[in-house]
């Protein structure tokens, strides 16, 4: 099963407003990354957060990590039509012998003008 | 800087067919990894390569082969094709480490009928 859900599935906005974004896992972590891509591209990488930090801040992107409850946020503030994407989250840890990074599937941004 | 690169980008093969997916990186990473993406499924690892010289299998290694040519080369084969193996696949590369961020390629578009 998937190490990392995101919460929505699918996401429709206006312009300006803000867009959260949520990802939960099951094992213990050594770091949190959300990716964005476009329809058609490949994944950019966005944000990387440790598990022992609890907020990272990176121009209109605000991550959070919670280790007790095994979550993260993914704010995106004053939307923007630009920022229509997928965005996944993805835990890095090691398991079955060796580091994984496991991606979870996705939330579907739609930012309309 | 081209970043990762894939070739090619869109493939139809019939079922039984073989072919090789490229990848080639020009950041001097020693890290390389083969994803594929499906609907509603994030990305799975199928192979990586910690550095030249090694190959490892990740979460769905059937029916794929891979060879670390050099450091900057990572091809994946598919020996026998399969319906199962429509799919987009990714190559990604991570400079040092194993649990940093790791950059995508744009992606094959692999077809089998």
């Amino acid at each position: 099963s998937q190490q990392g859900e995101e919460d929505p599935q699918a996401l429709s906005i206006q312009e300006g407003e803000n867009a959260t974004m949520n990802c939960s896992y099951k094992t213990s972590i050594n770091n949190l990354q959300w990716y964005r891509q476009n329809s058609g591209r490949g994944l950019v990488h966005l944000i990387l957060i440790r598990s022992n930090e609890r907020e990272k801040h990176s121009g209109r992107l605000r991550v959070t990590l919670d280790t007790s409850k095994k979550s993260s946020s993914l704010l995106i503030t004053a939307s923007r039509a630009a920022d229509t994407a997928s965005y996944f989250c993805a835990t890095a840890a090691f398991s079955g012998g060796y580091n994984k990074l496991i991606f979870g599937a996705g939330t579907r941004l739609a930012v309309h003008p | 800087n081209a970043g990762v690169t894939q070739t090619p980008k869109f493939q139809v093969l019939k079922t039984g067919q073989s072919m090789t997916l490229q990848c080639a990186q020009d950041m001097n990473h020693n890290s390389m990894y083969w994803y594929r993406q499906d609907p509603g499924m994030g990305l799975r690892l199928i192979y990586y390569s910690a550095s030249e010289g090694t190959t490892d299998k990740g979460e769905v290694p059937n029916g794929y082969n891979v060879s670390r040519l050099n450091k900057r080369e990572f091809s994946l084969r598919l020996e026998s094709a399969a319906p199962s193996q429509t799919s987009v696949y990714f190559c990604a590369s991570r400079r040092d480490g194993l649990t940093g961020e790791l950059f995508f390629g744009e992606g094959s578009r692999l077809t089998v009928l």
